[in-house]
């Protein structure tokens, strides 16, 4: 079963907007990752906020981390067409071995 | 340049064979991951591999094989006992072992799209 569920699913926004996706998990994590997957490609590290940590920004990025909700939020400030990917969240379930993906949230962002 | 190349792009199978996956990575990494992706849908974990000549399933690992007699290298077999093979496949690695003192950021590669006909 998935660790992770995003939310919305899907999202489409203007250029220049700011686009918000949210994350919510299941059990104690160490780390919280977020990805991002063009269409047809492998999937790339944008950013990871640790347990002891309650916010992180990464150039348009920023990422909030409410352990006691178990849950991440990722906005994109400034939103570009070229943002147009899916997103997801990554966590360890119990700090164990296996990285656990989320569902993902498709955003389109239009000019 | 270092990363993590997977071959074939495109595969397609006629029911009742095996096929393998490769993944080879040159980033020095101990650690490297099997997912696969349906449409529209997470990934879900296969099988990965923390060390050399060892490699714990991971959730769907029925009907799928895998090795590790290199650092580099991680093939998949897709075999036939596999019911619903067709999705997106996709081969990672990072640079400790899952869980360790690192980061545990994982690299990807660019995918194999196995179809089955």
């Amino acid at each position: 079963s998935q660790q992770g569920e995003e939310d919305p699913q899907a999202l489409s926004i203007q250029e220049g907007e700011n686009a918000t996706m949210n994350c919510s998990y299941k059990t104690s994590i160490n780390n919280l990752q977020w990805y991002r997957q063009n269409s047809g490609r492998g999937l790339v590290h944008l950013i990871l906020i640790r347990s002891n940590e309650r916010e992180k920004h990464s150039g348009r990025l920023r990422v909030t981390l409410d352990t006691s909700k178990k849950s991440s939020s990722l906005l994109i400030t400034a939103s570009r067409a070229a943002d147009t990917a899916s997103y997801f969240c990554a966590t360890r379930p119990g700090g164990g071995n296996k990285l656990t993906f989320g569902t993902g949230t498709q955003l389109k962002v239009e000019l | 340049d270092g990363g993590i190349t997977q071959s074939p792009k495109y595969l397609f199978r006629k029911e009742g064979q095996n096929v393998t996956l490769s993944c080879e990575q040159n980033l020095n990494h101990d650690a490297m991951y099997w997912y696969r992706q349906d449409p529209g849908q997470g990934l879900r974990l296969i099988y990965y591999s923390q060390i050399v000549n060892d490699f714990q399933k991971g959730d769907i690992a029925e009907g799928y094989s895998v090795s590790r007699e290199k650092k580099e290298s991680f093939p998949l077999t897709v075999t036939s006992a596999q019911k619903n093979p067709t999705a997106f496949y996709l081969c990672a690695s990072s640079m400790g072992p899952a869980g360790g003192p690192q980061t545990g950021e994982l690299f990807f590669g660019e995918g194999s799209r196995l179809t089955v006909l």
